[in-house]
């Protein structure tokens, strides 16, 4: 089975700064997904980015890139020039391109922080 | 595009009781997913369905079922509550085909058992 780990339980940044969130997983598989959600205080979860295992280019969105390194299992977000309105939980995610119907493995969240 | 819908937004049972949760997804999406959230376990996959079959179900006992109906919406039943049934329970919907791994998720549901 897969298993997603966050271990930062909470970040802290300035407004304006950067910050680097982290996220490994464990899989056997070579053909995967990975995701990073944002839940907000409301709950409604929001899909920030994507990285489909199989392109070596990290991906990039506005002001939030992806460090995905495959080796070593390793999918960290970055936001630059962070806003207060980033203030969220952020999921790390994976889904299987094989067993898609396996549904996401989240990690257990990292809870950002923005300080004005 | 209207995003996923879910019904009701809050619900409040009673231990014993049975609760049908409601799911639309996104127009033109098949799938649907149905995910538990509780501050111990995480984000838990409960199951996903595709034009009206269950493709798949996480490990939760069988008191938890749902069902998708011909236009897509879905629902899930959770029979004899427990109190650790409190949650907040997201439906999340995808197209199928190309981009079909994203996902979308609905403002949940968070039912409360007391």
């Amino acid at each position: 089975a897969q298993t997603v780990t966050q271990s930062q339980p909470e970040m802290s940044v300035q407004e304006a700064e950067t910050v680097t969130l982290s996220c490994t997983y464990d899989t056997s598989e070579s053909d995967y997904y990975l995701f990073w959600y944002k839940q907000p205080p409301s709950r409604q979860m929001i899909l920030v980015i994507r990285q489909e295992a199989y392109k070596q280019q990290n991906a990039t969105e506005n002001r939030f890139s992806v460090n995905f390194q495959k080796a070593a299992k390793s999918f960290s977000l970055k936001i630059s020039d962070s806003q207060l309105g980033d203030a969220a939980m952020y999921f790390c995610a994976y889904r299987s391109a094989v067993r898609g119907a396996d549904g996401l493995t989240f990690g257990k969240g990292t809870h950002l922080i923005i300080q004005p | 595009k209207a995003g996923v819908t879910q019904t009701p937004r809050y619900l409040i049972k009673t231990r014993g009781q049975q609760v049908t949760l409601s799911c639309s997804p996104i127009s033109g999406h098949r799938s649907v997913s149905w995910y538990q959230q509780t501050p111990g376990q995480g984000l838990q996959f409960l199951f996903e369905y595709f034009s009206e079959t269950q493709r798949n179900k996480g490990n939760f006992p069988g008191r938890f079922s749902g069902r998708q109906f011909s236009n897509s919406r879905s629902e899930m039943n959770v029979s004899t509550l427990e109190l650790g049934d409190s949650a907040l329970y997201l439906c999340a919907s995808k197209r199928t085909g190309v981009s079909s791994y994203e996902q979308y998720f609905g403002p949940g549901t968070r039912l409360t058992v007391t």
